[in-house]
């Protein structure tokens, strides 16, 4: 079956600091992988998503690689903010012929302080 | 006004209650989703729905269950809540096998 493994948190980081926050992933089939990000008392965004091998995905300065041969795809940022503090998911996705059904990890708290 | 809305965001209920989640969408999308989300356990699908004529069970439908009155609108019903359905539910919407666009939650709480 599909799975995602992401590392546990809380993260807690200086602002400015450099993130890394790891995401390893087993799939039958060759799937997309997405990580979502959820803010205090929100849902579930879409942060970025890679739908091939070697793919990058980057938004808001967050940058995740596809990497098949390691079934990774962790999350960075060079330099975070206060207000990136929230919980992230790394998800997969893997088209069958009924259609796609996401599969999340546990995700990960993000606490960022001054 | 939001894409994706769910009512209501808040709900405590007692247990053995019959209780309905509303999940609506204007994004024209044709896939609904439902979720729950518990401390360290990330979401797991409930049901979902590729079109209005298409439900179907996801990882833990057990307890619960769907209806799909429009291609916008996809609730979740408790038959009987119970305190372990006490979570947080999402719905969630997708066009084809693109990503899933998520409603802001409801909190419900089972006494």
């Amino acid at each position: 079956g599909n799975s995602v493994t992401q590392m546990e948190g809380p993260v807690t980081l200086s602002e400015e600091a450099f993130l890394t926050i790891n995401c390893t992933y087993t799939a039958t089939g060759y799937p997309s992988l997405f990580w979502y990000v959820q803010y205090p008392g929100e849902g579930l965004q879409l942060l970025l998503k890679a739908t091939k091998a070697d793919d990058k995905g980057s938004n808001k300065g967050f940058e995740a690689t596809y990497r098949k041969e390691t079934t990774s795809f962790h999350l960075e940022k060079g330099s975070v903010q206060v207000s990136d503090s929230a919980v992230y998911f790394c998800a997969l996705s893997v088209f069958t012929g009924g259609g796609n059904k996401l599969t999340f990890g546990t995700g990960t708290q993000l606490k960022v302080e001054l | 006004d939001a894409d994706v809305t769910q009512t209501p965001r808040n709900r405590i209920t007692k247990t053995g209650k019959r209780i309905m989640l509303e999940c609506s969408q204007t994004k024209g999308h044709d896939r609904m989703y439902w979720y729950r989300q518990d401390p360290g356990l990330g979401l797991r699908l409930i049901y979902y729905s590729f079109d209005v004529k298409d439900i179907n069970k996801g990882e833990i439908s057990d307890g619960y269950s769907v209806s799909r009155q429009a291609q916008a609108k996809f609730s979740l019903s408790l038959e009987s809540a119970i305190p372990n359905q006490t979570a947080l539910y999402f719905c969630a919407t997708s066009q084809g096998v693109s990503e899933q666009y998520f409603g802001p939650g409801t909190r419900l709480t089972v006494t």
